[in-house]
């Protein structure tokens, strides 16, 4: 199986702030990954595919780059509505892994 | 609008069937295209894909699940099912069904709609 391994676990940051999650594959993935967002006691929400792509209705604060095994999502002006917990996930192969997540929280 | 809805028992023995069926509206399970999916999250943790199905039948299954689930659909009530046997305090989770789609023409695949997910708790 494809290991996924996002750093940081957890952030903490400020309205208007850069943030910078990253996901690194086991193996190379091209660009299969895809990002979600999770707040608490929802389902995820898609925010990225192929790695760079925006999915509709997303803002477009939201990007996402790499390829291979090394991955960023980015938010370049942090809103208070995006404190929550960010999960990459290859869609290479089978078993479609997720990474362990990374919970954002606004200072 | 598509909708999905999970539905099914919220407490289950240990060594017994766990049993959950996704009603979905607003499109049909006989759709070509889509791949009907379940995903669970332990509380407090992370995301694991289970599997899919196709409408015609097709599955796919996570390894690590697969000598334990059963994924079916029934076209005639617009339904998929889960079926996890011989489970364990391990396997007390949310679990989510979604649709497993990819952009048009390319081979790039996601979970775009989920439903809302129900907590299965696996204890005596």
């Amino acid at each position: 199986d494809i290991q996924m391994t996002q750093s940081p676990s957890s952030l903490s940051a400020s309205v208007g702030d850069r943030v910078t999650i990253t996901c690194r594959a086991s193996q190379s993935i091209g660009n299969y990954l895809n990002w979600y967002q999770q707040k608490p006691g929802k389902a995820p929400n898609l925010l990225i595919y192929a790695a760079s792509s925006l999915q509709s209705g997303v803002p477009s604060r939201f990007s996402g780059s790499g390829s291979g095994t090394d991955f960023t999502l980015t938010i370049s002006s942090l809103q208070p509505e995006d404190s929550a917990t960010y999960y990459c996930q290859e869609t290479y192969s089978n078993p479609f892994t997720f990474g362990q997540g990374a919970k954002l929280e606004i200072k | 609008q598509v909708q999905l809805q999970e539905s099914g028992p919220g407490l289950v023995k240990p060594s017994e069937t766990l049993s959950l069926t996704c009603t979905v509206s607003g499109a049909s399970v006989s759709s070509g295209g889509y791949y009907w999916s379940w995903i669970r999250q332990p509380p407090g943790k992370g995301l694991e894909w289970i599997g899919y199905i196709y409408y015609s039948g097709s599955t796919n299954y996570n390894p690590s699940l697969k000598s334990r689930v059963f994924i079916s659909v029934d076209t005639s009530k617009n339904q998929f099912s889960l079926e996890l046997t011989s489970v364990t305090a391990a396997d007390t989770a949310v679990y989510y069904c979604a649709i497993w789609s990819r952009h048009s023409g390319s081979y790039y695949w996601y979970f775009d709609l989920w439903g809302r997910g129900t907590l299965v708790t696996v204890s005596s």
